[in-house]
């Protein structure tokens, strides 16, 4: 069991639907993430949030909307999504990458969201 | 050029041999190298970091390092079956609002035959 949890783990939705995903972290992090994971792609990183704020927004279509409420919470809001949007979503979280001073310093991934587009 | 480049296999290596991954970067001011794994089906693990010149040794696992090549490898050692799994490379680099990030190769299939 990792420190960031994700819930639901499995959703199927239609075009028409609005839904979210939710994302906790128990590991006292000030940063958190959204990727996607397709097949054969490399993992998108879609948002960042750093000490609630959002600082990088990866020309995500605007029906995926985030919202991080703490330092502890992050969500995905989804509305008419696309067949295409099919995919693994990954909250992830570390201490905020630009300002720690430690090389090692790294991101810790939740247990995803796989979510489908019917 | 991709940022992180990775072969993405099968590897195929027999149980017991040195299993050998590759994965190159483009960005000079790259910091910080990692190597994830991920089971079909799960998340992403962290399994090593690394971020100086050289090799860095964990049990089976050795990362090794060469900034002036722009290279990174993990080699396992004593391959098992449990071993099987995609190998991702992630590089931290720094972003024009200084902002750090990780960047992530495709990855690459590892299997390990009994």
């Amino acid at each position: 069991e990792t420190g960031v949890t994700q819930t639901p783990r499995h959703l199927v939705m239609g075009m028409t639907n609005k839904k979210s995903l939710k994302c906790e972290q128990h590991l006292g992090h000030n940063a958190m993430y959204w990727y996607k994971q397709s097949a054969k792609k490399p993992l998108e990183l879609m948002f960042v949030y750093s000490l609630e704020e959002r600082v990088e927004n990866n020309s995500v279509p605007s029906r995926f909307s985030p919202e991080c409420p703490n330092s502890s919470h992050l969500f995905l809001h989804l509305h008419t999504l696309q067949p295409e949007d099919s995919a693994l979503y990954l909250c992830a979280s570390s201490q905020d990458l630009s300002r720690s001073r430690i090389s090692g310093n790294t991101i810790y991934f939740g247990e995803g969201s796989w979510l489908t587009v019917v | 050029q991709k940022e992180v480049e990775q072969n993405s296999g099968p590897l195929s290596v027999p149980e017991g041999a040195i299993a050998s991954l590759n994965c190159t970067y483009s960005d000079r001011g790259s910091q910080s190298f990692f190597w994830y794994r991920q089971y079909s089906g799960k998340s992403p693990e962290l399994i090593m970091s690394i971020y100086s010149n050289g090799d860095k040794e964990d049990g089976r696992f050795t990362a090794q390092l060469n900034k002036a090549s722009q290279y990174v490898s993990l080699l396992i050692r004593d391959s098992q079956p449990s071993d099987s799994a995609t190998y991702l490379c992630a590089v931290r680099r720094r972003i024009g609002t200084g902002f750090q990030k990780l960047v992530f190769g495709t990855g690459t299939r590892l299997l390990v035959s009994p």
